[in-house]
């Protein structure tokens, strides 16, 4: 069974640039999560869907973050314009179903210049 | 919301040792509570989960305890070897879309 999979592993930006980031997850996986884990600390989630639909997401900061799932399959997650403290690891996740097991991505590492 | 609280952040153990790491959580309403494993520039990976109804559960060398009247929950490694070596999260979620983790304890095993 193939892993979730994301785009691009590194990314360097100059703050108040744009960045999107891409997410495929396990084939059939209704639930799609993405968290931010800024360095020595646990994953925050930002948003979490439901096929296409967005379940939460009370922790997105919307002003500059925006995220979409169009078919239910794959997600992209932007930031625009970035800022110094965006820089982390931004995780997807996937999962059959809510409370089943989430299944990680690599992981994109995002560095604001 | 739930906050979810990790201690110890770093611990170190001999091999062959045992090792405990404990979370708290502030949300009585919890009632799922999974362990990642998280090694150095990787992603992290489920090793165990509890769920409320649910006191203890075992999985070979790991075990996961849960106390839901003192909000706690723990997990503890036997037997540790030095490929356990790497960050352990706990989180706690009562919803499905409010998962919330722990900061996170860096275990290192010295052979």
């Amino acid at each position: 069974e193939a892993g979730v999979a994301q785009s691009p592993r590194y990314k360097i930006i100059e703050k108040r640039q744009s960045v999107a980031f891409w997410c495929n997850p396990i084939s059939g996986h209704a639930t799609l999560y993405w968290y931010q884990q800024i360095l020595g600390q646990g994953p925050k989630l930002l948003i979490q869907f439901q096929n296409n639909g967005v379940v939460d997401d009370s922790q997105l900061p919307k002003d500059r973050f925006s995220a979409e799932r169009l078919k239910g399959v794959d997600s992209t997650l932007k930031i625009q314009p970035a800022k110094l403290e965006d820089s982390a690891v931004y995780l997807c996740a996937s999962s059959d179903r809510a409370y089943n097991e989430q299944f990680f991505g690599p992981g994109t590492r995002l560095t604001v210049l | 919301g739930e906050n979810v609280e990790q201690h110890p952040s770093t611990l170190s153990v001999q091999e062959g040792d045992s090792a405990v790491i404990k979370c708290t959580y502030s949300d009585s309403a919890s009632n799922y509570f999974p362990w990642y494993k998280q090694e150095l520039g990787k992603r992290p990976q489920l090793i165990i989960d509890i769920r409320s109804n649910v006191g203890e559960k075992k999985d070979q060398r790991i075990a996961v305890t849960l106390n839901k009247t003192a909000k706690h929950f723990s997990l503890h490694i036997t037997e540790t070897q030095p490929e356990d070596s790497a960050v352990y999260f706990c989180a706690a979620s009562e919803t499905p879309n409010d998962m919330r983790f722990g900061a996170g304890t860096r275990l290192t095993v010295k052979p």
